[in-house]
C-alpha cells in the first residue's frame, strides 16, 4: 500500500525566506505527482503536476522536484509572502490512474 | 459558472438518515472521485468514476453508494449515515491520467 509523508508537518517563517517542503513515498510505481494548497475551510488548489517522467516543474515562485527512483519530491517556495501561508498536500497517482494518494500535508506560516 | 461545483456546502442530518452529496463539473471530465478528510487520516478516496456509468470502489467504500448517469453530475448517497461518517467530503475531476486534478470546494457533514 501506497504511503505518502510529508515533514515538516508544520513551519513557521519570516516573509522572504526560501524554502522547501518535502514528500516521500514508499511505492515508486507512480504515474505522477501533484502539489496541492489547502487555505483553512477551504478545497484543494492544484499547483503543479509532475509526470513520472520529467524531474521538475515550474510556476512562478514554485518549482517542484520528483526523484521517482528514491520517492522524494520536493516543493521550492521562493521569496516567500504571507499570502503564502497554508497547507501543502503532495498526492501520487498509482499507475492505474485511479487511486491518488495523499500525504498529510506542511501546515505554512509566513510572518510579515 | 465553470468548474466544479458541490452542494450543500453544510449539512448537518440525524444518524439513520439518508442523506446525497452532489458534485458538478462543466469540463466534461472523463474521471471524478469523492474524497473525505480528517484529522489524523487525511485525505481518502471513497469512491471514484471512469466514465459515466463506470464506477469503483477506493479505499473506503462502506455505507456509501455513488452512481454516475450523466458525465458532469456524480452523487455520494449515505444509505444510513453514522457518527463516524462526520467529515468533510471532496469532489474531484480529471480529464485524464496524465492531466491535473481539481477539487471541489467541499461539503463539510455533521452526523448527529
Amino acid at each position: 500500500k501506497q504511503e505518502v509523508t510529508q515533514i515538516p508537518a508544520a513551519l513557521s517563517v519570516p516573509e522572504g525566506e526560501n524554502l522547501v517542503l518535502n514528500c516521500s513515498f514508499t511505492d515508486s510505481a507512480i504515474y505522477n505527482l501533484q502539489w496541492f494548497r489547502q487555505d483553512p475551510g477551504k478545497g484543494l488548489t492544484s499547483l503543479l503536476l509532475i509526470q513520472s517522467s520529467q524531474r521538475e516543474q515550474t510556476s512562478g515562485r514554485l518549482n517542484a522536484s520528483l526523484d521517482k527512483s528514491s520517492g522524494r519530491s520536493t516543493l521550492y517556495i521562493a521569496a516567500s509572502q504571507p499570502g503564502d501561508s497554508a497547507t501543502y498536500l503532495c498526492a501520487v497517482l498509482n499507475n492505474a490512474g485511479n487511486m491518488l494518494t495523499f500525504g498529510g500535508g506542511t501546515r505554512l506560516m509566513v510572518k510579515p | 459558472d465553470a468548474g466544479i461545483t458541490q452542494s450543500p456546502r453544510y449539512k448537518i442530518t440525524e444518524t439513520g438518515r439518508q442523506v446525497t452529496l452532489m458534485c458538478h463539473q462543466t469540463w466534461s471530465h472523463s474521471y471524478m472521485f469523492w474524497y473525505r478528510q480528517d484529522l489524523g487520516h487525511g485525505l481518502r478516496l471513497i469512491y471514484y468514476s471512469a466514465a459515466a456509468d463506470i464506477t469503483d470502489k477506493g479505499e473506503v467504500p462502506d455505507g456509501y453508494v455513488v452512481s454516475r448517469s450523466k458525465t458532469e453530475n456524480f452523487p455520494l448517497t449515505l444509505e444510513s449515515a453514522t457518527r463516524s461518517q462526520t467529515s468533510v467530503y471532496f469532489c474531484a475531476s480529471r480529464q485524464g491520467i496524465n492531466t491535473e486534478a481539481f477539487f471541489g470546494q467541499g461539503t463539510r457533514l455533521t452526523v448527529v
